[in-house]
């Protein structure tokens, strides 16, 4: 195990709503980046957070935001939710930005 | 390898057989490359890198080879267990704003028959 972890494991909202995932980094680490992965796909890169500032963002729009904690704790809200968000959130944290990133075991997101 | 479509590609292998996992990848200018292992329910595991300047990484059980003429990456497993069925995705990483944002290719199933 890699000491990330995630809450919920899972989550079912309803298209429209607002939705907050969380994790925690392992221990000393600094840095926590979010991946959302869709089924049969690999994870895509939705932004990283170096020492609380964004520090880097992927593909996604706006509705899509986070935030990082003073414990390097972080947390990932999705806003105005579409049927296409269902999909495995992954968050993976590491030393440092250029670090090697260990991932947690996900939250699986379900939207109707 | 990649390929395009809702199925993952498929490698079925013996117990004890060697496995090779390959991955082609789309930027000349990555400079890392990792391989993952992801078990079903589970987040991606970090299994072995290389460095755009190396052309071959061993570890314990696995080897990544990186031909970067024509920008292929492999993994190979020796003496495959069924403990290694798992889907194993390439990630290329760029050095995008100082930090490291690795681009995942879609993965590869590996089923082991004991």
């Amino acid at each position: 195990e890699t000491g990330v972890t995630q809450s919920p494991t899972h989550l079912i909202k309803t298209r429209g709503q607002q939705v907050t995932l969380r994790c925690s980094s392992q221990s000393g680490h600094n840095t926590v980046s979010w991946y959302q992965q869709a089924l049969g796909q690999g994870p895509q890169f939705i932004f990283q957070y170096y020492r609380e500032e964004e520090n880097g963002r992927g593909n996604f729009p706006p509705r899509f935001s986070g935030l990082q904690f003073p414990n390097y704790s972080s947390e990932l809200n999705v806003n105005a939710l579409e049927l296409d968000d269902s999909a495995l959130y992954l968050c993976a944290s590491s030393w440092g930005a250029a670090e090697t990133q260990y991932f947690g075991p996900g939250t699986r997101l379900l939207v109707l | 390898g990649e390929s395009v479509g809702l199925h993952l590609p498929t490698l079925s292998v013996q117990e004890g057989d060697n496995s090779i996992i390959n991955c082609a990848y789309s930027n000349s200018a990555s400079d890392y490359f990792i391989w993952y292992k992801q078990e079903s329910g589970k987040g991606p595991q970090f299994i072995i890198d290389i460095r755009s300047n190396m052309d071959k990484r061993q570890g314990q059980r696995v080897t990544v080879l990186l031909n970067k003429t024509v920008k292929h990456l492999s993994l190979q497993i020796a003496a495959t267990q069924p403990g290694d069925s798992a889907v194993y995705f390439c990630a290329e990483i760029s050095l995008s704003g100082g930090s490291y944002i690795p681009t995942f290719g879609r993965g590869t199933s590996l089923i082991v028959h004991p």
